[in-house]
């Protein structure tokens, strides 16, 4: 089945300093892929659609500066956590639409744990 | 406007009881996708299940079966005999034409032994 790589699974940074977390489809090519976050004990909120080739489409209140997305290529996307401050700290997790399998279409990284200190 | 609700928060019962976790969705499209997914405490989403909005039967498997009824916009999770291995976050989820998912809050289960 389609498989996607996230990574780091945690990292801890920080305040101030940027972190990238890449997400890769690796059997598949995903022109599109989605950025979540998740809070401890709350639901995953989506972030942004990115798209191979273009600019990615932020939802309403997500700040295009602090978090940059980069879709370079079909199988990665990365994710840029700008200036990173303690409010950032939250479980990022990213999806690609996988357009071989109708059936599921959507196959979810293994997250990615940012502590900023 | 898309919209999921779960209302049950949290759910503890004992093992081997049957549990059934709510799901209520809001949607102007004709076409959409129904999911269920499991988050166990290491984070990673499990995928259950996938349903479309033309597909109004009803599905078993194994352990786990889901209702779907469009004249409620529900679509219901059962598991039958639960076990401690069930113990998770499930999250119901919805895709529609802007082929986003949208989650809901999700329902944290406890299952003791």
């Amino acid at each position: 089945g389609a498989v996607v790589s996230q990574h780091p699974s945690w990292v801890i940074c920080k305040s101030g300093t940027s972190v990238k977390i890449e997400c890769r489809s690796l059997d598949f090519q995903a022109t599109t892929m989605f950025w979540y976050r998740q809070f401890p004990k709350q639901s995953l909120m989506l972030m942004a659609t990115s798209n191979e080739g273009s600019k990615a489409t932020y939802e309403q209140g997500v700040e295009k500066d602090k978090f940059l997305i980069n879709h370079a290529s079909l199988t990665l996307s990365t994710l840029t956590v700008t200036s990173a401050h303690p409010e950032d700290s939250s479980f990022y997790i990213c999806s690609a639409r996988d357009l071989r399998e109708p059936t599921y279409g959507y196959t979810f990284g293994s997250g990615t744990r940012l502590t900023v200190v | 406007a898309q919209k999921v609700t779960q209302a049950q928060t949290e759910i503890s019962v004992v093992e081997k009881e049957d549990v059934t976790l709510d799901c209520v969705y809001e949607t102007r499209d004709t076409t959409y996708y129904l999911f269920w997914y499991k988050q166990p405490p290491s984070g990673e989403l499990v995928f259950l299940i996938r349903r479309n909005s033309f597909d109004e039967q009803n599905e078993i498997s194994g352990r786990y079966s889901w209702n779907f009824q469009k004249s409620t916009s529900s679509f219901n999770f059962t598991i039958t005999a639960s076990q401690v291995v069930d113990s998770a976050v499930y999250f119901c989820a919805l895709r529609s034409s802007a082929s986003k998912i949208i989650f809901g809050s999700g329902t944290r289960l406890s299952i003791r032994p």
